[in-house]
């Protein structure tokens, strides 16, 4: 079965600086790979997703994640951070035969001024 | 599209009352999907369908808890009788296509507290 680490509970940044969220993934397969972010009280928002291709992908908000397989690895970068970025942050495993995803735990984001 | 709809937004509860929470899916989309998020657990998968019919009920913790989706445009996720574990964020979400990797789309969550 396929799982999703997320090392980092809670990280906080200052406006302005860069950000980098980790992902890791355990599955045998080539999985598809996901950050979705949730605003307090909100649902999910897909950020972006990897399937194939390009293994540096760009999303929405400035975000970009790269897939490296050799380290199982999904991280989730934006080079400068605004204050509406604060909100936590899922990465999720998906694989060929089964729709549903795994999350990881989340990675709560707090901005500082 | 009006995006994922889910009601109530809130529910309050007490123990051993039933509740259903309802989804509507984004017209279109054949995958629906229930999906629980605590604090103790995270976000966890209960149940999905594809095409109305129940693929993989394997995450519903146990026989209290039950889903249907009679038509391609709604589903009901129903505690039966509930408790205050229970209490959780519940989230529908809906996805299209065959290839894998889709999209999930996400609804707002039902907020359920059941004292």
């Amino acid at each position: 079965a396929q799982s999703v680490t997320q090392p980092d509970i809670h990280i906080t940044v200052s406006e302005g600086a860069s950000l980098e969220l980790r992902c890791n993934y355990s599955y045998g397969a080539t999985p598809y790979l996901f950050w979705y972010v949730q605003s307090p009280g909100q649902g999910l928002q897909l950020l972006l997703k990897y399937f194939s291709g390009d293994t540096l992908v760009q999303g929405i908000k400035g975000f970009e994640a790269e897939f490296k397989r050799s380290q199982s690895s999904f991280n989730l970068r934006k080079p400068s951070v605004h204050w509406s970025d604060a909100a936590e942050y899922f990465c999720a495993v998906g694989r060929t035969g089964r729709r549903a995803l795994t999350f990881g735990s989340g990675t709560r984001l707090q901005v500082q001024p | 599209d009006a995006g994922v709809i889910q009601s109530p937004r809130h529910e309050v509860t007490e123990m051993g009352q039933e509740v259903t929470l309802r989804c509507k899916p984004i017209s279109g989309h054949d995958y629906l999907f229930w999906y629980r998020q605590t604090m103790m657990r995270g976000l966890e998968l209960l149940i999905y369908f594809n095409n109305n019919v129940p693929i993989d009920d394997s995450g519903m913790p146990e026989d209290r808890f039950s889903a249907k989706m009679p038509n391609a445009s709604f589903s009901t996720l129903k505690i039966q009788p509930s408790e205050p574990r229970d209490s959780a964020v519940y989230f529908c979400a809906s996805s299209a296509g065959l290839a894998g990797g889709e999209t999930q789309y996400f609804g707002p969550g039902t907020r359920l507290l059941v004292l």
